[in-house]
């Protein structure tokens, strides 16, 4: 059965820490690791990683992809309040399903 | 652009009636629509798939007869919960993909049954 696990479940940092956010995963024709930002609605999109050892980055965001590890870690530097957020991971298969990780909850204190 | 639209936002409705929730996709066509479930404090769980014209796929557990799913169009796909219960409030939530891998998320109904 595919799965998707992040670690850690809920995270408390203060203005200025920088975190790393962990997800690891078993998925039969695994095609791209999708990372979203939920807050109170739904989630939006952060990346998509389809090939390994690719950094990408979006202002203090950044994330990569370990396609023989089978995990990605989403990196928070100079975290601020409005980061604050539960941070899912999902898995993309060759049929463009996505399974979601539980999620880890930020809570950037000021 | 990639906007979707989910409605209603919020809905509370009686025990034993039947609630229809759409998803369109604004400014572009999609080619599949997903619909999501989400508890409180828990991640997403995909329901289904569904593209335009042809049923949808139902993930295991789900039932297709309860959740009934139409994709009239390339810009809309409608949930319909039918003969809801209690256990059947949820956070519902829809995505439209334009086939190129990138789903975009509605902002989500909120469903309560009484």
């Amino acid at each position: 059965e595919d799965k998707v696990v992040q670690s850690p479940l809920s995270l408390v940092v203060h203005e200025g820490d920088t975190v790393t956010l962990n997800c690891s995963y078993e998925v039969t024709n695994f095609r791209s690791l999708l990372w979203y930002k939920q807050e109170k609605k739904a989630p939006t999109f952060l990346f998509m990683l389809t090939s390994s050892g690719i950094e990408k980055k979006s202002g203090r965001l950044s994330s990569i992809l370990d396609k023989k590890e089978l995990f990605s870690i989403l990196n928070i530097t100079a975290t601020q309040t409005g980061d604050s957020a539960i941070y899912l991971c999902a898995s993309m298969d060759s049929s463009y399903k996505l399974i979601f990780g539980s999620g880890t909850r930020l809570l950037v204190r000021p | 652009g990639a906007v979707v639209s989910q409605h209603p936002s919020r809905v509370i409705c009686k025990s034993g009636t039947s609630v229809k929730i759409e998803c369109r996709s604004l400014d572009f066509q999609a080619t599949t629509m997903f619909w999501y479930r989400q508890f409180p404090k828990k991640s997403l769980m995909l329901m289904a798939t569904s593209n335009e014209g042809s049923k949808a796929t139902y993930e295991q557990g789900v039932e297709k007869d309860k959740f009934l799913i139409n994709h009239a169009s390339l810009t809309l796909s409608t949930l319909t919960v039918t003969s809801a219960h209690p256990e059947d409030s949820s956070f519902y939530i829809c995505s439209a993909s334009r086939g190129l891998a990138e789903q975009y998320f509605g902002p989500g109904t909120r469903l309560t049954v009484t």
